[in-house]
């Protein structure tokens, strides 16, 4: 049973605007929620992370929104650039533990 | 600062051959992770460490062995490789959870294949 889950395999934006990336969770007990980055043959990277207790967090382009009660969470990202591409994984985590969602493949389109 | 470093970057198994991939990292942190990334599936914990000295079972620990003698190294061991291990196998290490969203640093990544 998936506890994070991102049912967008894909995504294709136009350069320039923003990208909007969804992802669902069951465990309410998670305490943070994060975002990873991902290029091909390159381990993840942290993007961003918003604390259970908080709503919105930004970092320069990058947004992230948290809505508890629909157990949901979403990335923004304003204004979307080709070096963006990549997969973005989102992520919950309660004490050490992590648990990734399947991914979300962002093409940003010239 | 090299952060988090695996070695190899590939290899070839035969079922049923051992080997031990490394994991190293400089930047002092007690928390270190070992994953599996399968295609179409996201990153699944396979063993973790809570400092020098210790590990625990993550989330598919089958047919896999750790050990964490210093506190820059994690050694994942498998003693009898299977086709199913075939993976993309990812070390991570963080700070204590708790501060500043559990951030995990990655290394680049091991592709094992096992024949």
């Amino acid at each position: 049973d998936q506890q994070v889950k991102q049912n967008s395999p894909s995504l294709s934006v136009q350069e320039g605007r923003i990208s909007i990336l969804n992802c669902d969770y069951t465990n309410s007990m998670f305490d943070y929620f994060l975002w990873y980055k991902k290029y091909p043959a390159e381990g993840p990277t942290f993007l961003i992370s918003i604390s259970s207790i908080k709503d919105k967090n930004e970092d320069g382009r990058f947004t992230v929104f948290l809505n508890k009660s629909a157990k949901h969470l979403s990335l923004h990202i304003v204004p979307s650039q080709p070096g963006d591409s990549a997969v973005y994984f989102c992520a919950a985590s309660r004490y050490v533990k992590i648990i990734f969602g399947k991914g979300t493949r962002l093409h940003i389109l010239p | 600062n090299a952060g988090v470093t695996q070695t190899p970057k590939f290899r070839v198994l035969k079922t049923g051959q051992s080997m031990t991939l490394l994991c190293a990292q400089d930047m002092n942190h007690e928390y270190m992770y070992w994953y599996r990334q399968d295609p179409g599936m996201g990153l699944r914990l396979i063993h973790y460490s809570v400092g020098e000295g210790t590990t625990a079972k993550g989330e598919v620990p089958d047919g896999y062995n750790v050990s964490r003698l210093k506190k820059q190294n994690f050694l994942l061991g498998l003693e009898s490789a299977a086709p199913s291990q075939t993976s993309v196998y990812f070390c991570a290490s963080s700070l204590s959870p708790g501060q500043g969203g559990d951030e995990q640093f990655f290394g680049p990544g091991t592709r094992l294949t096992v024949l």
